[in-house]
Protein backbone atom coordinates (compact mmCIF):
# COMPACT_ATOMS: atom_id res chain seq x y z
CA UNK A 1 0.00 0.00 0.00
CA UNK A 2 1.00 3.16 -1.05
CA UNK A 3 1.49 4.91 2.46
CA UNK A 4 1.86 9.08 0.47
CA UNK A 5 0.48 9.70 -2.99
CA UNK A 6 0.52 11.88 -5.29
CA UNK A 7 -1.37 13.02 -8.54
CA UNK A 8 -0.11 13.89 -11.11
CA UNK A 9 3.29 12.38 -11.24
CA UNK A 10 4.15 14.96 -14.14
CA UNK A 11 2.63 18.11 -14.85
CA UNK A 12 3.28 20.02 -18.39
CA UNK A 13 1.09 23.25 -18.45
CA UNK A 14 1.25 26.79 -20.47
CA UNK A 15 2.05 29.81 -18.62
CA UNK A 16 -1.35 31.48 -17.23
CA UNK A 17 -2.97 28.30 -16.33
CA UNK A 18 -4.53 27.06 -13.01
CA UNK A 19 -4.13 23.32 -12.16
CA UNK A 20 -3.81 21.13 -8.68
CA UNK A 21 -1.88 18.42 -7.55
CA UNK A 22 -3.15 15.83 -5.28
CA UNK A 23 -1.77 14.53 -2.13
CA UNK A 24 -3.59 11.56 0.20
CA UNK A 25 -1.74 9.96 3.31
CA UNK A 26 -3.21 6.63 4.61
CA UNK A 27 -0.79 6.44 8.14
CA UNK A 28 -2.68 8.42 9.93
CA UNK A 29 -0.94 11.41 10.19
CA UNK A 30 -2.23 14.26 11.69
CA UNK A 31 -0.02 16.88 9.74
CA UNK A 32 0.56 17.08 6.11
CA UNK A 33 3.09 19.60 4.26
CA UNK A 34 3.81 20.97 0.58
CA UNK A 35 7.58 21.26 -0.51
CA UNK A 36 9.13 22.98 -3.34
CA UNK A 37 12.04 21.38 -4.71
CA UNK A 38 14.45 23.53 -7.01
CA UNK A 39 16.72 22.16 -9.98
CA UNK A 40 19.32 22.25 -6.94
CA UNK A 41 17.61 19.68 -5.28
CA UNK A 42 16.92 23.01 -2.53
CA UNK A 43 13.82 21.95 -0.12
CA UNK A 44 11.86 25.28 0.49
CA UNK A 45 8.68 24.59 2.68
CA UNK A 46 5.50 25.96 1.75
CA UNK A 47 2.58 25.15 3.67
CA UNK A 48 1.93 22.71 6.67
CA UNK A 49 -1.43 21.68 8.03
CA UNK A 50 -2.60 20.08 11.29
CA UNK A 51 -5.86 18.50 11.45
CA UNK A 52 -7.36 20.55 8.61
CA UNK A 53 -5.84 23.76 9.57
CA UNK A 54 -3.12 25.84 8.44
CA UNK A 55 0.07 26.09 10.86
CA UNK A 56 2.74 26.99 8.32
CA UNK A 57 2.66 29.54 5.71
CA UNK A 58 6.03 30.39 4.16
CA UNK A 59 6.89 33.05 2.07
CA UNK A 60 4.69 32.10 -1.33
CA UNK A 61 3.05 33.90 -3.89
CA UNK A 62 -0.78 34.04 -2.83
CA UNK A 63 -1.61 32.22 -6.21
CA UNK A 64 -0.58 29.26 -4.18
CA UNK A 65 -3.40 27.91 -1.84
CA UNK A 66 -3.50 25.14 -0.17
CA UNK A 67 -6.78 23.01 0.83
CA UNK A 68 -7.21 20.26 3.13
CA UNK A 69 -10.77 18.55 2.83
CA UNK A 70 -9.97 16.34 5.34
CA UNK A 71 -6.94 14.73 7.51
CA UNK A 72 -6.00 12.43 4.96
CA UNK A 73 -5.60 14.84 2.06
CA UNK A 74 -3.97 17.79 1.19
CA UNK A 75 -4.27 19.33 -2.05
CA UNK A 76 -2.36 22.06 -3.88
CA UNK A 77 -4.34 24.95 -6.08
CA UNK A 78 -1.60 26.81 -8.44
CA UNK A 79 -3.27 30.15 -10.05
CA UNK A 80 -1.78 31.75 -12.65
CA UNK A 81 1.05 29.90 -13.59
CA UNK A 82 4.67 31.46 -14.01
CA UNK A 83 7.72 30.01 -15.30
CA UNK A 84 9.66 30.03 -12.05
CA UNK A 85 7.12 27.52 -11.07
CA UNK A 86 8.70 24.88 -12.77
CA UNK A 87 9.93 22.26 -9.50
CA UNK A 88 9.09 19.20 -8.01
CA UNK A 89 6.15 19.76 -5.35
CA UNK A 90 6.64 17.19 -2.73
CA UNK A 91 3.82 15.78 0.03
CA UNK A 92 4.94 14.89 2.76
CA UNK A 93 3.06 13.71 6.58
CA UNK A 94 3.44 13.31 10.05
CA UNK A 95 2.42 12.39 13.63
CA UNK A 96 3.38 15.34 15.31
CA UNK A 97 5.43 16.01 17.89
CA UNK A 98 8.79 15.58 16.48
CA UNK A 99 8.63 12.48 14.50
CA UNK A 100 10.02 11.82 11.09
CA UNK A 101 8.12 12.71 7.85
CA UNK A 102 6.99 10.20 5.37
CA UNK A 103 7.24 11.93 1.78
CA UNK A 104 5.16 11.00 -1.34
CA UNK A 105 7.07 10.01 -4.88
CA UNK A 106 6.55 14.08 -5.95
CA UNK A 107 4.92 15.91 -8.98
CA UNK A 108 7.33 17.36 -11.64
CA UNK A 109 5.63 20.56 -12.84
CA UNK A 110 7.08 22.19 -16.02
CA UNK A 111 5.92 25.46 -17.05
CA UNK A 112 5.79 26.55 -20.78
CA UNK B 1 15.44 30.54 13.66
CA UNK B 2 16.47 27.00 13.81
CA UNK B 3 18.47 25.79 10.92
CA UNK B 4 20.71 23.04 9.57
CA UNK B 5 23.90 23.27 7.19
CA UNK B 6 25.79 20.88 5.35
CA UNK B 7 28.98 20.21 3.58
CA UNK B 8 28.89 21.24 -0.30
CA UNK B 9 28.44 18.82 -2.51
CA UNK B 10 29.02 17.53 -4.71
CA UNK B 11 31.12 14.85 -3.52
CA UNK B 12 32.45 11.86 -5.95
CA UNK B 13 33.91 9.06 -4.18
CA UNK B 14 35.47 5.71 -5.86
CA UNK B 15 33.68 2.16 -4.88
CA UNK B 16 34.41 0.98 -1.27
CA UNK B 17 36.00 4.21 -0.02
CA UNK B 18 35.26 5.60 3.04
CA UNK B 19 32.05 8.54 3.12
CA UNK B 20 31.25 11.25 5.69
CA UNK B 21 28.83 14.28 4.87
CA UNK B 22 28.76 16.65 7.97
CA UNK B 23 26.27 18.29 9.27
CA UNK B 24 25.79 20.87 12.19
CA UNK B 25 22.49 22.61 13.50
CA UNK B 26 21.27 25.15 15.39
CA UNK B 27 18.04 25.17 17.51
CA UNK B 28 16.73 25.89 20.73
CA UNK B 29 15.76 23.30 22.78
CA UNK B 30 16.97 19.37 22.22
CA UNK B 31 15.90 18.54 18.35
CA UNK B 32 14.94 15.10 17.08
CA UNK B 33 17.79 14.94 14.40
CA UNK B 34 17.22 12.84 10.75
CA UNK B 35 18.84 12.09 8.09
CA UNK B 36 17.06 11.54 4.74
CA UNK B 37 17.84 10.11 0.90
CA UNK B 38 16.48 11.30 -2.37
CA UNK B 39 17.27 8.16 -5.14
CA UNK B 40 17.29 9.84 -8.76
CA UNK B 41 13.70 10.34 -9.65
CA UNK B 42 12.45 9.45 -6.71
CA UNK B 43 10.93 10.94 -3.07
CA UNK B 44 13.03 11.28 -0.28
CA UNK B 45 12.84 8.55 2.35
CA UNK B 46 13.82 8.35 5.86
CA UNK B 47 17.78 6.65 6.27
CA UNK B 48 18.17 7.42 9.96
CA UNK B 49 17.32 9.26 12.90
CA UNK B 50 18.31 10.21 16.29
CA UNK B 51 16.06 11.48 19.47
CA UNK B 52 18.41 12.66 22.02
CA UNK B 53 22.15 13.26 22.87
CA UNK B 54 24.71 10.99 22.27
CA UNK B 55 22.17 8.66 20.19
CA UNK B 56 23.03 6.58 17.09
CA UNK B 57 21.10 6.07 14.87
CA UNK B 58 22.04 3.16 11.86
CA UNK B 59 20.78 1.61 8.47
CA UNK B 60 22.08 -0.16 5.61
CA UNK B 61 25.61 0.75 6.83
CA UNK B 62 25.49 4.10 7.58
CA UNK B 63 25.69 6.03 10.89
CA UNK B 64 25.21 9.47 12.36
CA UNK B 65 25.87 10.49 16.04
CA UNK B 66 23.62 12.84 17.85
CA UNK B 67 26.67 15.27 19.01
CA UNK B 68 25.04 18.38 21.56
CA UNK B 69 27.90 19.76 22.73
CA UNK B 70 29.76 20.56 18.63
CA UNK B 71 25.71 20.62 17.53
CA UNK B 72 26.38 17.98 14.93
CA UNK B 73 24.98 14.83 13.21
CA UNK B 74 27.56 13.35 10.63
CA UNK B 75 26.97 10.55 8.43
CA UNK B 76 29.22 7.78 7.81
CA UNK B 77 29.96 4.71 6.13
CA UNK B 78 32.73 2.71 6.16
CA UNK B 79 33.09 1.25 2.34
CA UNK B 80 30.30 2.89 0.24
CA UNK B 81 29.02 1.46 -3.14
CA UNK B 82 27.57 2.56 -6.50
CA UNK B 83 23.92 2.02 -5.47
CA UNK B 84 24.62 4.81 -2.85
CA UNK B 85 24.65 7.39 -5.28
CA UNK B 86 21.74 9.78 -4.24
CA UNK B 87 20.96 13.20 -2.95
CA UNK B 88 21.16 13.41 1.42
CA UNK B 89 19.61 15.93 4.05
CA UNK B 90 20.57 16.32 7.25
CA UNK B 91 17.21 17.49 8.97
CA UNK B 92 16.00 18.39 12.60
CA UNK B 93 12.61 18.67 14.23
CA UNK B 94 11.67 20.06 17.24
CA UNK B 95 9.86 18.18 19.88
CA UNK B 96 6.92 19.79 19.30
CA UNK B 97 6.78 18.74 15.86
CA UNK B 98 5.80 21.84 14.38
CA UNK B 99 9.11 23.43 13.12
CA UNK B 100 10.49 20.60 10.58
CA UNK B 101 14.15 22.17 8.97
CA UNK B 102 16.03 20.42 6.05
CA UNK B 103 19.71 21.57 5.40
CA UNK B 104 20.35 22.06 1.35
CA UNK B 105 21.25 18.31 0.81
CA UNK B 106 24.69 16.78 -0.19
CA UNK B 107 24.49 15.07 -3.76
CA UNK B 108 26.84 11.99 -3.69
CA UNK B 109 28.54 10.33 -6.15
CA UNK B 110 29.73 6.65 -6.47
CA UNK B 111 32.09 5.46 -8.97
CA UNK B 112 32.85 1.74 -10.04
Amino acid sequence: DTAVSQTPKYLVTQMGNDKSIKCEQNLGHDTMYWYKQDSKKFLKIMFSYNNKELIINETVPNRFSPKSPDKAHLNLHINSLELGDSAVYFCASTLRGGNEQFFGPGTRLTVL
Amino acid sequence: GDSVTQMEGPVTLSEEAFLTINCTYTATGYPSLFWYVQYPGEGLQLLLKATKADDKGSNKGFEATYRKETTSFHLEKGSVQVSDSAVYFCALSDKGGQNFVFGPGTRLSVLP
